[in-house]
């Protein structure tokens, strides 16, 4: 198994473009999230997926679109990035999110640097 | 709202040290409570997962306890080495959501060989 893989691994942004950070599982999970790391704080959740079709807000959604058609696929969409969306970005997945014994495996991490 | 914090936000051994990390947060109401490693420049590993009715888990060097009533958990590692240099982070799982995970801000941890 891969796990959960995360392309870019690193990638630079104009001020006011788009992109898609990827993200993958092979695992069967049907529970999947986006986190971003900021020097001094803690991982903060995004949004998050239960299933294919099914998303949700997380603490820090704005200025991020996820979908989700795939169990596999969870991919994260900055319409119009800004410089306070300088960050880590790591991908996550746990078998269904319907426990909280569930163990969660985490991607590598995309670093986005917004100028 | 929870906050989880961490403290100290790093430290220093020597090899050899035994050394306990800190965890606090402000909500008990949580399910169980994660400790994770974080090497530089990479994701997050899970090392220990402890349930709200366990109070306490071991992994080897690695015992982790919670005490859901005063906010707090610990992770005790023992006899330190230098490949345990990492930053260490803790995690309540909340009842809210799909479980999701509040983080704290981590503890960076240096052994000197």
């Amino acid at each position: 198994n891969a796990g959960v893989t995360q392309t870019p691994k690193f990638q630079v942004l104009k001020t006011g473009q788009s992109m898609t950070l990827q993200c993958a599982q092979d695992m069967n999970h049907e529970y999947m999230s986006w986190y971003r790391q900021d020097p001094g704080m803690g991982l903060r959740l995004i949004h998050y997926s239960v299933g294919a079709g099914i998303t949700d807000q997380g603490e820090v959604p704005n200025g991020y679109n996820v979908s989700r058609s795939t169990t596999e696929d969870f991919p994260l969409r900055l319409l119009s990035a800004a410089p306070s969306q300088t960050s880590v970005y790591f991908c996550a997945s746990k078998l269904t999110g319907t426990s909280g014994a569930e163990t969660q495996y985490f991607g590598p991490g995309t670093r986005l640097l917004v100028l | 709202k929870q906050e989880v914090t961490q403290i100290p936000a790093a430290l220093s051994v020597p090899e050899g040290e035994n050394l306990v990390l800190n965890c606090s947060f402000t909500d008990s109401a949580i399910y169980n409570l994660q400790w994770f490693r974080q090497d530089p420049g990479k994701g997050l590993t899970s090392l220990l997962l402890i349930q709200s009715s366990q109070r306490e888990q071991t992994s080897g060097r690695l015992n982790a306890s919670l005490d859901k009533s005063s906010g707090r958990s610990t992770l005790y590692i023992a006899a330190s080495q230098p490949g345990d240099s990492a930053t260490y982070l803790c995690a309540v799982i909340a009842p809210t959501g799909a479980n999701n995970l509040f983080f704290g801000t981590g503890t960076r941890l240096t052994v000197i060989p």
